[in-house]
């Protein structure tokens, strides 16, 4: 069964302190990965797509790579409004459906 | 602002009745997604419309029903609802289907009483 696993749960970090967060993911075949920035009580926010190990896209602060196995947000610098839940969602090569991972909720302190 | 539009905002209802909930989605978008987002289960993907068919289907329950008009607007029914059933409902669209990047809308905060 396809599974998408992000750690940590939580990430506290002070201003500036910069950090990765984690998504791994047991599919078959995977077809894309999707990283999304979620404000609670909104929607979620679209940063990147991933579709070949060794991809790398930049936004800003924030950076995302992925191996055959897992995919990193890299946040570099973070700011305060950088807060939020970091979800991670793949699709796989039914083609059919965003599975998503639990999300990393982090916190980033002046 | 994504473009997709979601109403109401808000629901609060008593266990056993019926609700509509609606989406438009993002002009040129032809698939329409749902989505119910618990605090212990997270986003689950519910069932996807493209222009007006259903094309694929999630852990959507039988109790849950969705259809997409000629307009391309989508309309998800969630009936006989249960305490269990509250959660934030969540529409997303794209152009095409899930290769295509989703855009969410800003959710519908379903409360069973």
């Amino acid at each position: 069964e396809d599974q998408v696993t992000q750690s940590p749960e939580a990430l506290r970090l002070q201003e500036g302190e910069s950090s990765s967060l984690n998504c791994s993911y047991t599919v078959s075949g995977l077809r894309g990965l999707f990283w999304y920035r979620q404000d609670p009580g909104k929607g979620p926010e679209f940063l990147f797509t991933l579709y070949s190990a060794g991809e790398e896209k930049e936004k800003e602060r924030l950076k995302a790579t992925l191996t055959k196995k897992e995919s990193f947000l890299h946040i570099t610098a973070p700011k305060p409004e950088d807060s939020a839940t970091y979800l991670c969602a793949v699709v796989d090569n039914q083609g059919g459906k965003l599975i998503f991972g639990q999300g990393t909720e982090l916190s980033v302190k002046p | 602002d994504s473009g997709v539009t979601q109403t109401p905002k808000h629901l609060i209802t008593a266990t056993g009745q019926r609700v509509t909930l609606r989406c438009s989605p993002r002009s040129g978008d032809l698939s329409v997604y749902w989505y119910q987002q618990s605090l212990d289960q997270g986003l689950q993907f519910l069932i996807q419309y493209y222009n007006g068919e259903e094309r694929a289907k999630g852990n959507i329950l039988e109790r849950f029903s969705a259809q997409q008009f000629p307009d391309l607007h989508s309309e998800l029914n969630l009936s006989s609802l249960e305490l269990g059933d509250s959660a934030l409902y969540f529409c997303a669209s794209s152009v095409e289907g899930a290769l295509d990047t989703q855009y969410f809308g800003p959710g519908t905060r379903l409360t069973v009483l």
